[in-house]
């Protein structure tokens, strides 16, 4: 059964960065065909996705935070990692990993997050 | 970015009712669409991918539709365990987007 945890402060000071490790049972962060994630969701808001990376390290990330995103994986440990540095308080928010699956259609591929780990607040402040 | 936007924002529907929600692109995104449950505590689940196939182990009674940059959500026979906040996603660029959620409410 693959599972998703994720770990690390609940508290960060602004202007610092916020590292958060997600660790995956069940199945092989190595895998050539899937890619991890991360989201966030704000207290009150909606969902944003934050990057996606693959176990040959390449990163997808949203715009709105890229300069401050770097994601990483640990193969041999079988997790990956976000940081995010320079956070203020509308970083506050619950984080989520997850897998990116997808589903080879007859012409094309679809990419969705089908399994995620439970989420975990983090708050900004000093 | 592709922007998503759902509607209603938020609903009250009784149980056995059919439900309906959309979902909007500001671009077509080619049936790049997912929908997602979000229960208050837990974490987001995959409904449906590819516009309307079903994520396996979710009941018949979710469907979803739609082409270009229209789609919607149809809850058919509304259960008790289905009141939560519903999300779009479009996977159509390399920037995913959400919808801002639909809230389903006990009338």
């Amino acid at each position: 059964q693959l599972q998703l945890q994720e770990s690390g402060p609940g508290l960060v000071k602004p202007s610092e960065t916020l590292s958060l490790t997600c660790t995956v049972s069940g199945f092989s962060v190595s895998s050539s065909v899937y890619s991890w994630g991360w989201l966030r969701q704000p207290p009150g808001k909606g969902l944003e996705w934050i990057g996606t990376i693959y176990s040959s390290g390449s990163t997808y990330y949203n715009p709105s935070l890229k300069s401050r995103v770097t994601l990483s994986v640990d193969t041999s440990r079988n997790q990956f990692s976000l940081n995010l540095n320079s956070v203020i308080a509308a970083d506050s928010s619950v984080y989520y990993c997850a897998r990116r699956g997808f589903y080879s259609g007859s012409k094309r591929d679809f990419y969705y997050f089908d399994y995620w780990g439970q989420g975990t607040l983090v708050t900004v402040s000093s | 970015d592709i922007q998503m936007t759902q509607s209603p924002s938020s609903l009250s529907a009784s149980v056995g009712d059919r439900v309906t929600i959309t979902c909007r692109a500001s671009q077509n995104i080619n049936s790049y669409l997912n929908w997602y449950q979000h229960k208050s505590g837990n974490s987001p689940k995959l409904l449906i991918y590819a516009t309307s196939t079903l994520q396996d182990g979710v009941p018949r009674r979710f469907s979803g539709s739609g082409s270009g940059t229209d789609y919607t959500l149809t809850i058919s026979g509304l259960q008790s365990d289905d009141f939560a906040t519903y999300y779009c996603q479009q996977s159509s660029s390399t920037t995913w987007t959400f919808g801002q959620g639909t809230k389903v409410e006990i009338k």
